[in-house]
């Protein structure tokens, strides 16, 4: 069956960067995409960015260019996101979701989250 | 940026009642919208695609439906385990998620 196993909590403190990474299971890797996406507190889903397992192409949210980068290691099955410079506003939980291998798409399967703490 | 308006925000109903929500995005994405739900501490549940197509293993009381600009979800007839929160998603361009309904107990 296909599963999307992430990494444990993380706490960082402000400017510092995070590594969540998503290991992949039950299906082809380099057939689909990944796409990561965040929930702060109590509120709603917001899309982080994509990219393809297949050719490596990535497509990220406008308001974190710069600041994040998805890759990953196909030998492996295992998406990562990194996020730089963090702020406190950056504290979510953070979800990888497999989706379409040629663009973004709709998400089938998701991880389970992994929460993201910035704090001093 | 495309937005997406869902309403109400919150939808207090009875089990065995009808759901009724709406997903309008601010320009035509065709047919590229995506339905959620939610729980509380778990991942989102992919519900529809393609706006109407349902994904595996959704049960038939669900229904997703509309083109363009407006969209609707509903639930023909609430079970218990369908008060969560759900959300509507666009992919038409860079992807965008709607705040989300909120369906409750009355």
């Amino acid at each position: 069956q296909v599963q999307l196993v992430q990494s444990g909590a993380e706490v960082k403190k402000p400017g510092a960067s995070v590594k969540v990474s998503c290991k992949a299971s039950g299906y082809t890797f380099t057939s689909y995409g990944i796409s990561w996406v965040r929930q702060a507190p109590g509120q709603g889903l917001e899309w982080m960015g994509w990219i393809s397992a297949y050719n490596g192409n990535t497509n990220y949210a406008q308001k974190l260019q710069g600041r994040v980068t998805m890759t990953t290691d196909t030998s492996t099955n295992t998406a990562y996101v990194e996020l730089r410079s963090l702020r406190s506003d950056d504290t979510a939980v953070f979800y990888c979701a497999r989706g379409n291998k040629y663009n973004s798409a709709w998400y089938d399967y998701w991880g389970q989250g992994t929460l993201v703490t910035v704090s001093s | 940026e495309i937005v997406l308006t869902q309403s109400p925000g919150t939808l207090p109903l009875s089990p065995g009642e009808r759901a009724i929500l709406s997903c309008r995005a601010s320009q035509s994405i065709s047919s590229y919208l995506a339905w959620y739900q939610q729980k509380p501490g778990q991942a989102p549940r992919l519900l529809f695609y393609g706006a109407s197509s349902r994904a595996t293993g959704i049960p038939d009381r669900f229904s997703g439906s509309g083109s363009g600009t407006d969209f609707t979800l509903t639930i023909s007839r609430l079970e218990p385990e369908d008060f969560a929160v759900y959300y509507c998603q666009q992919y038409g361009s860079s992807p965008t998620f709607g705040q989300g309904t909120k369906v409750g107990f009355k």
